[in-house]
């Protein structure tokens, strides 16, 4: 079975662009999440896709959005992009749900200048 | 606040020897805890879990202990192999829900010295 696959795997923006990554999940995986890490915060939960719904979302501003296709693979999009997003997002799926064991993808590292 | 601490952000072990990597909670409503390592440019991968209902699960060359009344988890590795070096997030959950998905700690870099 293939894994979690991102793309892309690096992108450079600079302030007040936006930006949409895009993720695709283990087959059969209904449920994608998204993470934001950085060196200093760890890993960050954004939001959770189920059946192309958003069903949680963590404490992000609402410039951080997503969503999720009929095929569950999901994009994430900032707007107005600051340099505090210069960050690794990384992207799960599960079977049911965000509160399951999660299988990562390798991240797209985006840079802000 | 920082629900899940990893207060060592790096630690260094002989191989063969003993690593222990250390997390701590404050949240009681968590029931379930993971451990995920990762290397640099990938994401993490699942290690090992347990259940708030047990103190003790191994696999292998990994055991990790819970101890609910301090709000103490620990994961050990033995022997220690240098392709153990990596970082390593420890993660809980509430499984009566809420919005917080996993709640990740800052995570802790093992090196593994020959």
């Amino acid at each position: 079975k293939a894994g979690v696959t991102q793309t892309p795997r690096y992108l450079i923006k600079t302030r007040g662009q936006q930006v949409t990554l895009s993720c695709s999940p283990i087959s059969g995986h209904r449920s994608v999440s998204w993470y934001q890490q950085t060196p200093g915060q760890g890993l960050q939960f954004l939001f959770e896709y189920f059946s192309e719904t958003q069903r949680n979302k963590g404490n992000f501003p609402g410039r951080f959005s997503g969503r999720q296709f009929s095929n569950s693979r999901s994009e994430m999009n900032v707007s107005t992009l600051e340099l505090g997003d210069s960050a690794l997002y990384l992207c799960a799926s599960s079977l049911q749900g965000v509160n399951e064991k999660l299988f990562f993808g390798s991240g797209t590292q985006l840079s802000v200048l | 606040d920082q629900q899940v601490k990893q207060n060592s952000p790096s630690l260094s072990v002989q191989e063969g020897r003993i690593s222990i990597l250390n997390c701590d909670y404050t949240n009681s409503m968590f029931d379930y805890f993971l451990w995920y390592k990762k290397y640099p440019a990938e994401g993490p991968t699942f290690l090992i879990s347990i259940s708030s209902i047990k103190d003790k699960n191994e696999d292998g060359r990994f055991t990790v202990f819970l101890n609910k009344s301090a709000k103490h988890l620990s994961l050990h590795i033995v022997p220690s192999q240098p392709g153990d070096s990596a970082v390593y997030f420890c993660a809980a959950r509430n499984s009566g829900g809420g919005a917080d998905g996993l709640t990740f700690g800052k995570g802790t870099h093992l090196i593994i010295q020959p």
